[in-house]
């Protein structure tokens, strides 16, 4: 497809039950960036990643939350043992820029209800 | 800590009008960045800034860069009721991007 895209699209789960959200990057886009945005608020940064590689893990809020890029290209967002603070929108973002990243191109968001 | 703080978070305007949202960051950074969300949707890019004094329009928006005051604004020139939106700055370093609350634009016929 010709922009990132983001399955599923809206996920109700029950708290306590492990989720996963998968991003699919523009082709040949090398920065993938995950982020979290609660209801009127502005995207919450997650996790970074250049390659394969995590480059930057820092906003993830608690070890429930894990990351993984194995091919470079396919990203997952794996949250266990949900909370109903977990519920948001989680969106994922890819750039083309190696090193210093330019524009990023968002998808059009999971949206994570946990009840 | 990078901190995005924007203002105002909610602007109600009349068609015609002009106004500007302003977007501070508190400290040094190498890129600016100015999004568009509508209601539902996914963030679209506006501008990327990239260096003090920048400057980029593109037709009733303009962004502007100050690196030394670490300030960017969003101006919004003749207001169209197209124009309503969430929009949002961002700024990077290092390896993060971080984003501003938004400001709410809200553009009366």
């Amino acid at each position: 497809g010709a922009g990132v895209s983001q399955t599923p699209s809206n996920k109700v789960t029950e708290k306590g039950k492990y989720v996963e959200l998968r991003c699919d990057p523009i082709s040949g886009h090398t920065a993938l960036y995950w982020y979290r945005q609660s209801l009127g608020q502005g995207p919450e940064f997650l996790i970074y990643f250049q390659g394969t590689g995590a480059a930057d893990d820092s906003g993830l809020p608690n070890d429930r939350f894990f990351a993984v890029r194995p091919e470079g290209s396919v990203s997952t967002l794996k949250i266990q043992r949900t909370e109903r603070g977990d519920s948001a929108v989680y969106l994922c973002a890819s750039s083309p820029d190696a090193g210093i990243p330019g524009e990023l191109f968002f998808g059009e968001g999971s949206r994570l209800t946990v009840l | 800590e990078l901190k995005v703080e924007q203002n105002p978070l909610f602007l109600s305007m009349q068609e015609g009008k002009n106004y500007t949202i302003y977007c501070n960051y508190s400290t040094t950074s190498d890129r600016l960045y100015w999004y568009r969300q509508d209601p539902g949707k996914s963030l679209e890019s506006l501008f990327v800034l990239l260096s003090n004094g920048a400057v980029k329009q593109e037709g009733r928006l303009m962004a502007s860069l100050d690196t030394k005051a670490r300030l960017s604004t969003l101006h919004i020139t003749a207001a169209v009721h197209d124009l309503s939106a969430t929009y949002f700055c961002a700024v990077g370093r290092d390896d993060k991007i971080i984003f501003g609350k938004g400001t709410r634009l809200h553009i009366l016929p």
